[in-house]
C-alpha cells in the first residue's frame, strides 16, 4: 500500500503568518495518464472534511487563493499565505493515483493559532 | 449544488450489522461514484470502498472486503454502507462522498467532491 507521511503533526501559528504542511507518498504518484491524483482536505471538529485542492495545485470553488498547492513525484505542499482564525482544524492530504489498493490518507496535521 | 444528506446515528451491539443511508440530491446520480469513508474517534481518513449506481459496480477496500457491502437505489438516489459481524473498533463516524463527474467505471481515480455530514455509529455492549 502507499502510504501517505505528513509533517508537522502540529503546527502552531500566529495570525497572519504563512504555515506549510508537508505529504510525502511512497511511491510515485504519477498516473499513466500523467495527472497526478493528490488531494488536501481540511476538516474542523464536528465537521466533514472539505476538499481545498485537488490533482496537486487545483483550488476548489470557493477556496481563498491564501490556499496553494505545488509539488511532484513524491514530495507535495499545502502552503496558506497568511494564516486566519478559521483555518484551525486538521489537515489530510490523499492519493488517488494508486486506486487499485486503495485511497489513502495522511495521518492528519493540526494546525492552531497561537 | 449537490446535498448528501446521511442517516442518523445508531448504537449497535458486536456482532450485529448496520447500514447507513446516504441520499444525493440536486445534481445527477446514477453515474456519479459514491465512496465511503470512515473515522475512528480522534483518529484519520480510512477509505472504504466506492459504487457506481447505473452499474452497481463496486471497488472496496482489500481490509473491508467480505465484511462490507455498499449498495445503491437509482429511484431514491440513495447509497448504502453495510457492515457486519460489527466490533468495537468498528466505532466511528462515517462519511460518504460523492465526485461530480459522471463516469462508467469504479476503476479509475476518483476524485471525493462532496461529503455527507456523516454518521456516528458506536459499537457498544
Amino acid at each position: 500500500d502507499v502510504v501517505m507521511t505528513q509533517s508537522p503533526l502540529s503546527l502552531p501559528v500566529t495570525l497572519g503568518q504563512p504555515a506549510s504542511i508537508s505529504c510525502r507518498s511512497s511511491q510515485s504518484l504519477v498516473y499513466s495518464d500523467g495527472n497526478i491524483y493528490l488531494s488536501w482536505f481540511h476538516q474542523r471538529p464536528g465537521q466533514p472534511p472539505r476538499r481545498l485542492i485537488y490533482k496537486v495545485s487545483n483550488r476548489d470553488s470557493g477556496v481563498p487563493d491564501r490556499f496553494s498547492g505545488s509539488g511532484s513525484g513524491t514530495d507535495f505542499t499545502l502552503k496558506i499565505s497568511r494564516v486566519e482564525a478559521e483555518d484551525v482544524g486538521v489537515y489530510y492530504c490523499m492519493q488517488g493515483t494508486h486506486w487499485p489498493s486503495g485511497y489513502t490518507f495522511g495521518q492528519g496535521t493540526k494546525l492552531e493559532i497561537k | 449544488q449537490v446535498q448528501l444528506v446521511q442517516s442518523g446515528a445508531e448504537v449497535k451491539k458486536p456482532g450485529s450489522s448496520v447500514k447507513v443511508s446516504c441520499r444525493a440530491s440536486g445534481g445527477t446520480f446514477s453515474r456519479n461514484i459514491i465512496n465511503w469513508v470512515r473515522q475512528a474517534p480522534g483518529q484519520g481518513l480510512e477509505w472504504m470502498g466506492g459504487i457506481i449506481p447505473f452499474f452497481g459496480t463496486t471497488n472496496y477496500a482489500q481490509k473491508f472486503r467480505g465484511r462490507v457491502t455498499i449498495s445503491a437505489d437509482e429511484s431514491t438516489t440513495t447509497a448504502y454502507m453495510e457492515v457486519s459481524s460489527l466490533r468495537f473498533e468498528d466505532t466511528a463516524v462515517y462519511y460518504c462522498a460523492r465526485e461530480r463527474q459522471e463516469r462508467a467505471t469504479v476503476y479509475a481515480p476518483i476524485e471525493f467532491d462532496d461529503w455527507g455530514q456523516g454518521t456516528l455509529v458506536t459499537v457498544s455492549s
